[in-house]
């Protein structure tokens, strides 16, 4: 069935540095892929989103790659601030109109002043 | 404009209790989704709806479970009986269409002692 690795569970950094989350699915089929950020006690939030036919998308300090002959895309945080410290989790599209997601088991960033 | 807004924001049953849960969607958002998550990782679909069909519901555990979206607008996600493993933050998610933004809810957490 369909499946997301998200590596690492856990990463913590000093504030300026950069962070990189790395995320595998097995869908071939997926066209869509999501990052949303979940603070504690809070729902979560779209952060940035990919699709297939791009091989990378930019806003401020965070990016996304995709490489779909892998199938594995990566969330990059640039110039990291302790606010930036929150679960991230990336998610695939999978399913009719490829409208489901199956999100990775996340990842703790943790970002020390 | 109002986001995704579900009640009751937390729930504790007795195993053996029915509950349910409710969540309106965003105004004009066709797709609707129930999602589990358990403490530490990621969101788990349990229900799709593309208005007010339920286009993809094999994770849902229906010999427990059931959802139904009249009118194609809010939603009622119930638990009967409920057990002590469903314990968990239910979370209900909208979105335009597939393959777009879900703006998720606060969730509920349900505790079942």
């Amino acid at each position: 069935g369909e499946n997301v690795e998200q590596h690492p569970s856990t990463l913590s950094v000093q504030e300026g540095d950069s962070a990189v989350i790395k995320c595998t699915y097995s869908d071939s089929a997926s066209n869509y892929f999501p990052w949303y950020k979940q603070e504690l006690g809070k729902r979560p939030q779209l952060i940035i989103d990919i699709r297939s036919n791009v091989g990378e998308k930019k806003d401020q300090r965070i990016a996304v790659t995709l490489n779909k002959t892998a199938k594995h895309f990566s969330l990059h945080i640039t110039e990291t601030q302790p606010e930036d410290s929150a679960v991230y989790f990336c998610a695939a599209s999978y399913g009719g109109s490829q409208g489901n997601l199956i999100f990775g088991k996340g990842t703790k960033l943790s970002v020390k002043p | 404009e109002a986001g995704v807004v579900q009640s009751p924001r937390y729930k504790i049953i007795e195993k053996k209790q029915p509950v349910a849960f409710w969540c309106n969607p965003i105004s004009g958002h066709n797709t609707l989704y129930w999602y589990l998550q358990n403490l530490g990782q990621g969101p788990e679909l349990l229900i799709r709806y593309e208005n007010e069909e339920a286009v993809d519901d094999s994770q849902l555990p229906k010999d427990r479970f059931s959802a139904e979206r009249l009118k194609g607008v809010d939603s009622t996600l119930k638990i009967q009986p409920a057990e002590l493993g469903d314990s968990a933050v239910y979370l209900c998610a909208s979105s335009l269409r597939p393959s777009t933004e879900a703006f998720f809810g606060q969730g509920t957490r349900l505790t079942v002692v």
